[in-house]
């Protein structure tokens, strides 16, 4: 199975940088992905990591460690629209797309 | 080209119906994948499905069904509808190992 750990809510100010921490446990690794989902609105894709290292796109950054199951998503320059859940979400190597998501880290950005 | 839709945008139906959410995916998509969302949750995934064939399975009864078509849309059937089922209905589509493109999902209620 898989078991997917992140903070529940963070504040940050508008300007500022945050970092939004997930640990994963899975019985095969084939992808982390991040995404963004604003309330009453779809997720919507920011990142995808497969090897270990730091993806930078923009004022968005994530990064992963498969030997620690560890990967966060660094997010620059904060803006009040940055205000929206963060969804960390694993794929597993068991043949099928689907990916296994964590519960969401709500993120407020305050003036 | 057109990203994932979805119907009804809302529905409200009682414990013991039956209710069917369509999708249709995004142009060139063969699979789509479907997840239920809970109030203050991450996705959770129900099943998937490749060139009309289901090719995965979370851990959903089997009164959830559903149905893909040749132009790859896709159909969820929920039976008899319990309280719990309250959710938001996201259809996902991607391409091959891809990002998955969500819709903007399908809020049921259950009285």
């Amino acid at each position: 199975g898989q078991n997917i750990d992140q903070p529940t809510e963070m504040t940050a100010t508008e300007g500022a940088i945050v970092q939004i921490n997930c640990t994963y446990q899975t019985s095969g690794f084939n992808g982390l992905f991040w995404y963004q989902q604003h309330a009453g609105e779809a997720p919507t894709f920011l990142s995808y990591n497969v090897l270990d290292g730091l993806e930078e796109k923009g004022r968005f950054s994530s990064f992963l460690s498969r030997s620690k199951g560890y990967s966060y998503l660094l997010l620059k320059e904060l803006q009040m629209k940055d205000s929206a859940s963060y969804l960390c979400a694993v794929r597993d190597k068991r043949g099928r797309r689907a990916l296994t998501f964590g519960s969401g880290t709500r993120l407020q950005v305050q003036p | 080209e057109t990203g994932v839709t979805q119907s009804p945008t809302h529905l409200i139906k009682t414990r013991g119906q039956q209710v069917t959410l369509r999708c249709s995916s995004q142009s060139g998509h063969n699979t789509v994948s479907w997840y239920q969302q809970a109030l203050g949750q991450g996705p959770q995934f129900i099943f998937q499905y490749y060139r009309e064939e289901e090719n995965g399975r979370g851990n959903f009864p089997p009164r959830f069904s559903g149905l893909q078509f040749p132009n790859y849309s896709s159909e969820l059937n929920v039976n008899a509808l319990e309280l719990d089922d309250s959710a938001l209905y996201l259809c996902a589509s991607s391409l091959k190992e891809g990002e998955l493109f969500f819709g903007e999902g399908s809020r049921l209620t259950v009285l």
